[in-house]
Order: C-alpha cells, then sequence, then structure tokens
C-alpha cells in the first residue's frame, strides 16, 4: 500500500517552462516532507524539504508548496533546463528511519 | 561535507559467490541505512542501523546480511543471490530521524 501517491508519472516541457510534482499522503502522523532527484545510474540527492507548519519554501528554482488541510504537497521547478531532466521523488516520514516515497516522476526538459 | 561513499560501483556475481557491498560516512551520523532500488522504482528499505545497532529489518531475505563494524562503516555481505536481485544498492545516512543523505549505490547484476 503506497501512502505517497506522486503523479504525473511523467512530463516532457521546454526549456523555461515550469514542470510540477504533485503528491497526496494520507497519513497525518507524517511531519517531514524531502524531495530528491535522481540522475541515471546516481543516488538520490536530497533537493529540498518542508514541515507542515509552512505553505511554501524556495531553494533556487525549486519551490515546494505545502497545503496541509488537502494533504497535498507539490514541486515546482522554475526556468527549467535541460540539466535538469531527471527522475523525482517526493517522500514522508514521521519521526522515525522510514521514508514512504513516492512512485517517482521522470522530468525531461527539452532545449 | 555530505557524502557518503560506497564500493564497489559495479558487482557482477554468479549465485554461488560471496560477495561484500562497502559504505562509508564521515558526517557524525549515527543511523545508516541499506536500499534496494529497481530501475524506474522508488527506494525500497532494506535495513537500518542506529548507533552500529540493527534496529529494522524489513524481512529482507538471509542471503543479504548486514553488518556495522563501527559508526561510519556499514557491509552488506551477499550470498546464495539470486538474478532478482540484480538492482541498485544504495546506502544512506542521517542523524537520527533525521534528513538522509544517500552514495551513489552499487550497481549488482547476479548471473
Amino acid at each position: 500500500q503506497q501512502q505517497v501517491k506522486q503523479s504525473p508519472q511523467s512530463l516532457i516541457v521546454q526549456k523555461g517552462g515550469i514542470p510540477i510534482i504533485n503528491c497526496a499522503y494520507e497519513n497525518t502522523a507524517f511531519d517531514y516532507f524531502p524531495w530528491y532527484q535522481q540522475f541515471p545510474g546516481k543516488g538520490p540527492a536530497l533537493l529540498i524539504a518542508i514541515r507542515p507548519d509552512v505553505s511554501e519554501k524556495k531553494e533556487g528554482r525549486f519551490t515546494i508548496s505545502f497545503n496541509k488541510s488537502a494533504k497535498q504537497f507539490s514541486l515546482h521547478i522554475m526556468d527549467s533546463q535541460p540539466g535538469d531532466s531527471a527522475t523525482y521523488f517526493c517522500a514522508a516520514s514521521k519521526d522515525d528511519y522510514k521514508l514512504s516515497f513516492g512512485a517517482g516522476t521522470t522530468v525531461t526538459v527539452r532545449a | 561535507d555530505t557524502e557518503v561513499t560506497q564500493t564497489p560501483k559495479h558487482l557482477v556475481m554468479g549465485m554461488t559467490n560471496k560477495k561484500s557491498l562497502k559504505c562509508e560516512q564521515h558526517m557524525g551520523h549515527r543511523a545508516m541505512y541499506w536500499y534496494k532500488q529497481k530501475a524506474k522504482k522508488p527506494p525500497e528499505l532494506m535495513f537500518v542501523y542506529s548507533y552500529e545497532k540493527l534496529s529494522i529489518n524489513e524481512s529482507v531475505p538471509s542471503r543479504f546480511s548486514p553488518e556495522c563494524p563501527n559508526s561510519s562503516l556499514l557491509n552488506l555481505h551477499l550470498h546464495a543471490l539470486q538474478p532478482e536481485d540484480s538492482a541498485l544498492y544504495l546506502c544512506a545516512s542521517s542523524l537520527p530521524k533525521a534528513t538522509q543523505y544517500f552514495g551513489p549505490g552499487t550497481r549488482l547484476t547476479v548471473l
């Protein structure tokens, strides 16, 4: 049973576009929501993370929006570049060692 | 320094072989993890060590045997693996119940 549902499975945008990835969760005990970026053949790298007491967080061109009442959070990649082409995973945890990952979204940014 | 290192990068082994994967971190993290990742899927948790003691085993077959010799090192001993065990094996580390940092992974192929 997947605790975090991620969509879309894949998306393609033109350079400069804004890919948006959405995640939803059911477990209200989750209190930490990281996003990971993974390039082929590499390990996931932490991109940005948020806690439920914050509605938005920006780091460079990456922005997380968090809607606690809807139990949804999303990643926006502003001014996307071909180098942003990767698989993105959202995740959630509840102050323990286990991360519940979404299924992943493959983003392709065309030049 | 947020680096987790893993060796070897690639490993090919037969079903009767015994091999080991190694992971190292020098960030002072006291939690270390092994994950298995199949192509186009999110990482799946296998084991968690906290303060050098095994705290989580996600019902992993006994042909995988983890070991934590000290707070910086984590090994995964492999014996009598099956072809379906071929995957990317990821190590991660964190402060207790905090952000997990992943290594680059070992690409394992079982013939």
